[in-house]
């Protein structure tokens, strides 16, 4: 039983740079979404996507910031010239939404990527 | 405007006895709600849900109780058990729509 893996673990990167994030769902889910995480507030929604395509992005998202799942399966989040305020935790979900209504979409979180930008 | 609020930061209890967890909510086109447990350094942890349709759900020792009128819910943990201390994460969604709101969460701590 495979969960929401994520890669790194940890980045220490200096301000300005550009860095990358993985996120591998759960193998049958159609759904993976993107979280941000700060010190005392639980996470905040970035974007999600539905197989390859990109649903929803949520103001949060600047233009610095770039999310993709080319084949509907892993994802990647690119920040460029990141700055200090990027620091946190970034975390990544993921969730089966099936055809029939009934279903609500349980989101399965990975142990995400702690930033820290010097 | 913070759409889910949980106004405990903390709550402290001895082993064996219940842990209440609040979390009150304001957009009304919530229909589904969520809770999570989050250990440090990991990510949040799906415990248990409930759909608008429902009052109350139950899987062992973790029920859920939902107030629709009040836009409130809450987590009774019976008996809290000193693994149980970790940060717990209220969630709310609309149905099928993806993104989920969080609350800022509730330290739990479970004394022996």
């Amino acid at each position: 039983d495979t969960g929401v893996s994520q890669d790194p673990r940890h980045k220490i990167t200096k301000r300005g740079q550009n860095v990358t994030f993985r996120c591998d769902p759960i193998s049958e889910h159609n759904r993976l979404y993107w979280y941000r995480q700060t010190l005392g507030q639980g996470p905040e929604f970035l974007t999600y996507f539905q197989n390859e395509a990109q649903l929803e992005k949520s103001r949060l998202l600047s233009d610095r910031f770039s999310a993709e799942r080319p084949k509907g399966s892993f994802s990647t989040l690119e920040i460029q010239r990141t700055e200090q305020g990027d620091s946190a935790m970034y975390l990544c979900a993921s969730s089966l939404l099936a055809g029939y209504s009934g279903n609500t979409d349980t989101q399965y979180f990975g142990p995400g990527t702690r930033l820290t930008v010097l | 405007d913070q759409q889910v609020k949980q106004n405990s930061p903390s709550l402290s209890v001895q082993e064996g006895r219940i842990s209440i967890l609040n979390c009150d909510y304001t957009n009304s086109m919530f229909d589904y709600f969520l809770w999570y447990k989050k250990y440090p350094a990991e990510g949040p942890t799906f415990l248990i849900s409930i759909s608008s349709i429902k009052d109350k759900n139950e899987d062992g020792r973790f029920t859920v109780f939902l107030n629709k009128s009040a836009k409130h819910l809450s987590l009774h943990i019976v008996p809290s058990q000193p693994g149980d201390s970790a940060v717990y994460f209220c969630a709310a969604s609309r149905h099928r729509a993806g993104k989920s709101t969080f609350g800022d969460g509730t330290t739990l701590t479970v004394k022996p």
